[in-house]
């Protein structure tokens, strides 16, 4: 059974920059695309962005596009995102999240989440 | 972009009630579509993928069924561990994501 823990959450202000990071262990890795899924505040999950096995691919959600970058590296097993310009509303519970099948299908392994504040 | 639109938003049932909770797609997606339950403070877990196969180590009192772009989870027989909150998700494509359902947030009646 495989295991994603992200770190790199944290309070900043309005404008800022923060990396946020998930460390992948139990399973391979590089033959799995990624992604990050957010939870604001007693609200519901929103797909952020999602990169595929081999980081040929990324995709992002509109209200990121231009400020989140999404990149992995697989040597290490780590997944990361980049998040510029930070807004009061990327308020949330980060989480990552691995594909069922290669670059398809849904998530069946999530972590635990890392909270990111952003202050105004 | 495909919106998915969860319903309902909150349902009271209490133990051993048969409960349904409904995603309808705003475009077809074929049977790309996950539910997933999430307790307070929890990561989500994934119960149902493409539309009604039972992920491993779930109850099968959970089940999954597609019409069209209807697609509905049944909890046959709702047990005190099922007082949680559901989501749908599509994952046909990622224009513009993977898309997740509101919510339902199953209460005791």
């Amino acid at each position: 059974e495989g295991q994603l823990v992200e770190s790199g959450g944290g309070l900043v202000q309005s404008g800022e920059s923060l990396t946020l990071s998930c460390a992948a262990s139990g399973f391979t890795f590089s033959d799995y695309a990624m992604s990050w899924v957010r939870q604001a505040p007693g609200k519901g999950l929103e797909w952020v962005s999602g990169i595929s096995d081999s980081a040929d691919h990324s995709y992002y959600i509109n209200s990121v596009k231009g400020r989140f970058t999404i990149y992995r590296d697989n040597s290490k097993s780590l997944l990361y995102l980049q998040m510029n310009s930070l807004r009061a509303e990327d308020t949330a519970v980060y989480y990552c999240g691995k594909r069922v099948a290669g670059n398809t299908g849904p998530f069946d392994i999530w972590g635990q989440g890392t909270v990111v504040t952003v202050s105004s | 972009d495909v919106q998915m639109t969860q319903s309902p938003s909150t349902l009271s049932a209490s133990v051993g009630d048969r409960v349904t909770i409904t995603c309808r797609a705003s475009q077809n997606i074929n049977t790309w579509v996950a539910w997933y339950q999430q307790k307070p403070g929890k990561a989500p877990q994934l119960l149902i993928y493409k539309a009604s196969s039972l992920q491993s180590g779930v109850p099968s009192r959970f089940s999954g069924s597609a019409s069209g772009t209807e697609f509905t989870l049944t909890i046959s027989s709702l047990q005190p561990d099922d007082f949680a909150t559901y989501y749908c998700q599509q994952y046909n494509n990622y224009s513009p994501g993977l898309t997740f359902g509101g919510g339902t947030k199953v209460e005791i009646k």
